[in-house]
């Protein structure tokens, strides 16, 4: 099994500020890794995928990268409508969530 | 436009089993691989279970192995999760999401609203 650690689980930030999630993989994954978002009682919504492309709708002020086991996401300027809880994922073998990083 | 409905879920006692559903709309079920996952109250996402797109294989995170089912009806665009054997560590609110590929790589681009089910005597 592919295990996803995440951190921080928590962050306080303000709005426009930059944040940056890490995530990594307990093996390579090469750019199987996907960001979500997930607002409370809604379901997740992609943010990106592929490691680094950006879902199409979704703001340019997020962004990701990486490859192998080391992933990051990053929002460029925190607005009032991120403040959420982020999940990566991987996908290069069945799938696995990390545990989530609530920004707040 | 894609939309995913689940049903199925409820109260229910330990030991009970139980069968969601998950009716899609806007695409169909069969040229796309199908997962569930779950999320306990106030906890992370946990990935439960995929079915192929075309129906014939079917994986299960090693946690689930054994109590947790998932199949198709292809004939009403619908997917299923059956859980036997139900603990209270089961209470979670149920997604099913579609996967969709790009390059070689998955990601999920459509998820239902969820189903609740509670375990408790």
């Amino acid at each position: 099994d592919i295990y996803m650690t995440q951190f921080p689980s928590s962050l306080s930030a303000s709005v426009g500020d930059r944040v940056t999630i890490t995530c990594r993989a307990s093996q390579s994954i090469n750019k199987f890794l996907n960001w979500y978002q997930q607002k409370p009682g809604k379901a997740p919504k992609v943010l990106i995928y592929a490691a680094s492309t950006l879902k199409s709708g979704v703001p340019s002020r997020f962004s990701g990268s990486g490859s192998g086991t080391d992933f990051t996401l990053t929002i460029s300027s925190l607005q009032v409508e991120d403040f959420a809880t982020y999940y990566c994922q991987q996908s290069s073998n069945l799938i696995t969530f990390g545990q989530g990083t609530r920004l707040e | 436009q894609v939309h995913l409905v689940e049903s199925g879920g409820g109260v229910v006692q330990p030991g009970r089993s139980l069968r969601l559903s998950c009716t899609a709309s806007g695409f169909t079920v069969s040229n796309d691989a199908m997962h569930w996952v779950r999320q306990a109250p106030g906890k992370g996402l946990e990935w439960v279970a995929v079915i192929s797109y075309d129906g014939s294989q079917d994986y299960y995170a090693e946690s689930m192995k054994g109590r947790f089912t998932i199949s198709r009806d292809t004939s009403k665009n619908t997917i299923f999760l059956q859980v036997n054997s139900l603990r209270v560590d089961d209470t979670a609110v149920f997604y099913c999401a579609k996967q969709t590929v790009v390059r070689g790589l998955a990601y999920f681009d459509s998820w239902g609203q969820g189903t609740l089910v509670t375990v408790s005597s």
